[in-house]
């Protein structure tokens, strides 16, 4: 079982839809991340929150906003996404400090119609 | 984005045998990670290297620094149906959180 949980485990969403996605830990790592998957690909970093603060923007168009609530909790925002954006969402967490390992949900598999 | 270039793409094995992969940058690495991701799953933490030259096992798995710190290396001894999966590098340099992904390995194993 993973120790990082991802809600939901499916989404679909329409291009005008508003839709959340969430991502839980409890194993008091400070630095949350979001992680984009497509395909036969590997994951491409989106975000980085360290200490509840946005730490790093890898340049993600505005209709993603990532929200870090509190150290356990991190959300992904979503609003008028384009059907490229279907793909695997993948949230992880690692204990403070850089070069700390990446510990994985099992994502949210996202399309988008 | 930038990515680490990993060798083979991808591999058939016969159960039994050993198997390796490796993972090569342009750039120098602090730390390098070895994940396996199954189907429909997220990454799975298998190695976690932070000094030129360890070597590092974890039961069947042992994974190598390279001294250069700009290649890593992965092998599995004794290969059985359940490491059928992806397996991907990851490499951060110090002082950051960001993390680059390798292409991936996939390997596929007969029985």
């Amino acid at each position: 079982d993973t120790e990082v949980t991802q809600t939901p485990k499916h989404l679909v969403m329409g291009m005008t839809n508003k839709k959340s996605l969430k991502c839980e830990q409890h194993m008091g790592h400070r630095a949350m991340y979001w992680y984009k998957q497509k395909a036969k690909k590997p994951p491409e970093l989106m975000f980085v929150y360290s200490y509840e603060k946005l730490s790093i923007n890898e340049s993600v168009p505005s209709r993603f906003s990532p929200e870090c609530p509190n150290s356990s909790l991190l959300n992904l925002h979503l609003h008028a996404l384009q059907p490229e954006d279907s793909a695997l969402y993948l949230c992880a967490s690692s204990q403070e400090g850089t070069g700390s390992p990446l510990h994985f949900g099992n994502g949210t598999r996202l399309t988008v119609t | 984005g930038q990515q680490l270039n990993q060798s083979p793409q991808s591999m058939f094995i016969q159960e039994g045998e050993d198997v390796s992969m490796n993972c090569t940058s342009s750039s120098i690495f602090n730390t390098w990670l070895w994940y396996k991701q199954d189907p429909g799953e997220g990454p799975v933490l298998l190695i976690a290297l932070y000094k030129a030259g360890e070597l590092t096992s974890n039961g069947r798995l042992t994974a190598q620094f390279g001294i250069t710190r700009k290649d890593s290396f992965l092998n599995i001894s004794a290969s059985i149906p359940s490491d059928v999966g992806i397996y991907f590098c990851a490499g951060a340099t110090s002082g950051t959180y960001k993390y680059i992904f390798g292409t991936g390995t996939r390997l596929k194993v007969l029985a």
